[in-house]
């Protein structure tokens, strides 16, 4: 059974310091992996996705990178700022559509 | 609208009333989705349909009754809920080629159902 796990569960840096969130996964047999953000009460809003045949995709300030093999993700925020403030959760897809998501990491960023 | 959209936001209902949460998506997606997301537990997939039918069923227990009688429009019918219930119940979409689960999933703003 896939399991995924975000660590750290809580993450607290000034504003305008890099960082790294880091998720993993115990089966590579997945078709994608799909980082999300979902503030307090919210729905999802889908930050990058990336095929199980790439090794990163960028948008913006953020950079998702993929080791399938090693079963690990990062999502790098560059020069982070008050509004990225939010729990960024993983997901991958394992067959017929089914998203597995960690538990997230709840993100802090003081001004 | 755009997007994905859900009502009612939130619901409050007894362990004897029935109810139905709704999900349009106006993306021109052919999957959509029901999940759960309960407090301190990571979110849960529920319901899978592709171009109306239920692919996917992940063990759900049948209080909870999916409907979807179009690509764009997902319910999500309720009756006889447990208080261990109460959840966001969130609603994705999704363009999808033969069900591969290849592309980016859309959600939804999300309902939070209580149930006294």
């Amino acid at each position: 059974k896939q399991e995924v796990t975000q660590i750290p569960a809580a993450l607290s840096v000034p504003e305008g310091e890099n960082l790294v969130l880091n998720c993993s996964f115990t089966d590579s047999a997945i078709y994608n992996l799909q980082w999300f953000r979902q503030d307090p009460g919210k729905g999802l809003t889908s930050l990058l996705l990336i095929q199980s045949s790439q090794r990163e995709q960028t948008s913006g300030r953020l950079n998702a990178s993929l080791d399938k093999s090693s079963g690990r993700s990062t999502l790098y925020i560059a020069a982070s700022q008050p509004g990225d403030s939010a729990t960024y959760l993983c997901a991958v897809v394992q067959g017929a559509q089914k998203l597995v998501f960690g538990q997230g990491t709840r993100l802090t960023i003081n001004p | 609208e755009t997007g994905v959209t859900q009502t009612p936001r939130h619901l409050v209902m007894g362990m004897t009333n029935k109810k139905s949460l709704k999900c349009e998506q106006h993306l021109g997606h052919n999957a959509m989705y029901w999940y759960k997301q309960s407090a301190k537990k990571p979110l849960e997939l529920m319901f899978v349909y592709n171009f109306k039918e239920q692919t996917e069923n992940n063990s759900v227990p049948s209080r909870f009754s999916p409907e979807c009688p179009n690509s764009s429009h997902l319910f999500l019918h309720l009756h006889t809920l447990q208080p261990e219930d109460s959840a966001l119940y969130l609603c994705a979409s999704s363009q999808e080629v033969v069900g591969l689960g290849l592309n980016e999933q859309f959600f939804g703003p999300g309902t939070r159902l209580t149930v006294l």
